[in-house]
C-alpha cells in the first residue's frame, strides 16, 4: 500500500529564515506528486506538481520553490520566509496508472513563521 | 473544472444518516463527481467518486441526479469521528498532473 512520509510534524521559523520540508513516498513508482497550503481558517492551495524527477509545474508564484531530485521524494523550500508563509502544508500523491487519479495525502507539516 | 455550491456547515445527530449536498450546475459530460473529508489537523482523505451511475462503498454513498447537476454524499450512520470538512470536487480525469481544487466544503458537526 501507498504510504507517505512527512517530516517534520510541527516547525517554527523566524520571518526571514529558509525553508526545506520533505516528503518521501513509498509503495509507487512514478507517482504525481503534490505541495498544498492550508492557511488558517481557509481551503487547500496548490503550490506545486511533479509528474517526473526534475519536472516542477507552478500554481502560485510566490518565494517558495520545490524540487523533485528522486522519484518518491519531494521537497518545498525557501529561502527567506515571511509571515504569510505559516499554515498547514500538504504531500499528495496520485499513482500515473491511476486513471482517476485518486490523491492520497500525508500527514502534513504546520509551520509557524514568528 | 466546474465550480461546486456546499453548504457551510451542517450537524447530525451520532446514528442518523448524514446527507451532504452538492450542487454543480456547469458540469460537463467527461467531469467525475469526487468526496474527500479532512478531520482537523489531518490530510484530506479519498471518500468517493462517480460519473453519472450512483455508487456506494464502506465509507459511504453517491447519489447523482440525472442531469448530473447535483449529488448527495450519504453515510449511512454517522458516527462522532464523522465530524470533518466534506469537499465536493469536479473533475475531469487525466494523468496530466492537474491538482483538485478544494473548495470551502461542508464543516459536518455529528453530535452525540
Amino acid at each position: 500500500s501507498q504510504t507517505i512520509h512527512q517530516w517534520p510534524a510541527t516547525l517554527v521559523q523566524p520571518v526571514g529564515s529558509p525553508l526545506s520540508l520533505e516528503c518521501t513516498v513509498e509503495g509507487t513508482s512514478n507517482p504525481n506528486l503534490y505541495w498544498y497550503r492550508q492557511a488558517a481558517g481557509r481551503g487547500l492551495q496548490l503550490l506545486f506538481y511533479s509528474v517526473g524527477i526534475g519536472q516542477i509545474s507552478s500554481e502560485v508564484p510566490q518565494n517558495l520553490s520545490a524540487s523533485r531530485p528522486q522519484d518518491r521524494q519531494f521537497i518545498l523550500s525557501s529561502k527567506k520566509l515571511l509571515l504569510s508563509d505559516s499554515g498547514f502544508y500538504l504531500c499528495a500523491l496520485a499513482g500515473p496508472q491511476d486513471l482517476y487519479n485518486e490523491q492520497f495525502f500525508g500527514p502534513g507539516t504546520r509551520l509557524t513563521v514568528l | 473544472d466546474a465550480k461546486t455550491t456546499q453548504p457551510t456547515s451542517m450537524d447530525c445527530a451520532e446514528g442518523r444518516a448524514a446527507n451532504l449536498p452538492c450542487n454543480h450546475s456547469t458540469i460537463s459530460g467527461n467531469e467525475y463527481v469526487y468526496w474527500y473529508r479532512q478531520i482537523h489537523s489531518q490530510g484530506p482523505q479519498y471518500i468517493i467518486h462517480g460519473l453519472k451511475n450512483n455508487e456506494t462503498n464502506e465509507m459511504a454513498s453517491l447519489i447523482i441526479t440525472e442531469d448530473r447537476k447535483s449529488s448527495t454524499l450519504i453515510l449511512p450512520h454517522a458516527t462522532l469521528r464523522d465530524t470533518a470538512v466534506y469537499y465536493c470536487i469536479v473533475r475531469a480525469n487525466s494523468n496530466s498532473g492537474y491538482a483538485l481544487n478544494f473548495g470551502k466544503g461542508t464543516s459536518l458537526l455529528v453530535t452525540p
